[in-house]
């Protein structure tokens, strides 16, 4: 079992160019999250989804958007990128109540 | 609104050192209680949870009890090992405003460094 899988593992992006990070879980979890870290501020709640077809705004949602198109992924993408969206990005999932998230490995994102 | 605060690192041990991370929080009503880590490079990774008041959770020799009456719920280890060596995670679970889900509120991380 897998888990969770992020991809990619690391990008360098330019300024203003469009960028989807992708998250795909085998657990057959409902809920899925987005997460930034970074330095100082812990982990930030970007997005998530309590279910299949539906999506919810985080603490900082604000140029990123989310799809849920099946229970699987749970795709983030950064419309425009901006160098304040240099982090690095985890993906979570946990059962259809919610306790323990289980996280991928992280995409370190910097953009340039 | 509902929070999490540790103690702020880095905190640096000698192996075989005895350790404790402070976590308080605010909350309404009856949370649970997590403390997760974070090894270099990697996502995190559930260490041990409590569901309610005066549960021990436990896990690769850490403990931490869910304390009510001080809205505490600290992490112990008795001998740390360098492979303890990590950033530590507390977090509280709320619903969120519709209901609908639980999400965890996190603090902020207390970075161990353990020395041999």
């Amino acid at each position: 079992i897998a888990g969770i899988t992020q991809a990619p593992t690391s990008q360098i992006l330019a300024a203003g160019r469009r960028m989807t990070l992708r998250c795909t879980q085998d657990m057959r979890h409902n809920a899925m999250y987005w997460y930034r870290q970074d330095l100082g501020l812990g982990l930030r709640l970007i997005h998530y989804s309590n279910t299949a077809g539906t999506t919810g705004k985080g603490e900082v949602p604000d140029g990123y958007s989310v799809s849920r198109a099946n229970t699987d992924d749970f795709p983030l993408t950064l419309a425009s990128a901006v160098p304040s969206q240099t982090s690095v990005y985890f993906c979570a999932s946990s059962d259809s109540v919610g306790h323990e998230q289980y996280f991928g490995p992280g995409t370190r994102l910097t953009v340039t | 609104g509902n929070s999490v605060t540790q103690m702020e690192g880095p905190v640096t041990l000698s192996e075989e050192a005895f350790l404790t991370i402070n976590c308080t929080y605010t909350a309404t009503g009856y949370p649970s209680l997590f403390w997760y880590v974070q090894y270099p490079g990697e996502g995190l990774q559930l260490l041990l949870k409590a569901t309610k008041a005066d549960d021990k959770g436990s896990n690769k020799g850490f403990e931490a009890t869910y304390r009510k009456e001080t809205t505490s719920f600290h992490l112990e280890k008795g001998s740390v090992q360098v492979s303890d060596s990590a950033v530590y995670f507390c977090a509280l679970s709320e619903w969120d405003s519709a209901g609908n889900n639980r999400k965890l509120i996190w603090g902020l991380g207390t970075s161990l460094a353990v020395n041999p």
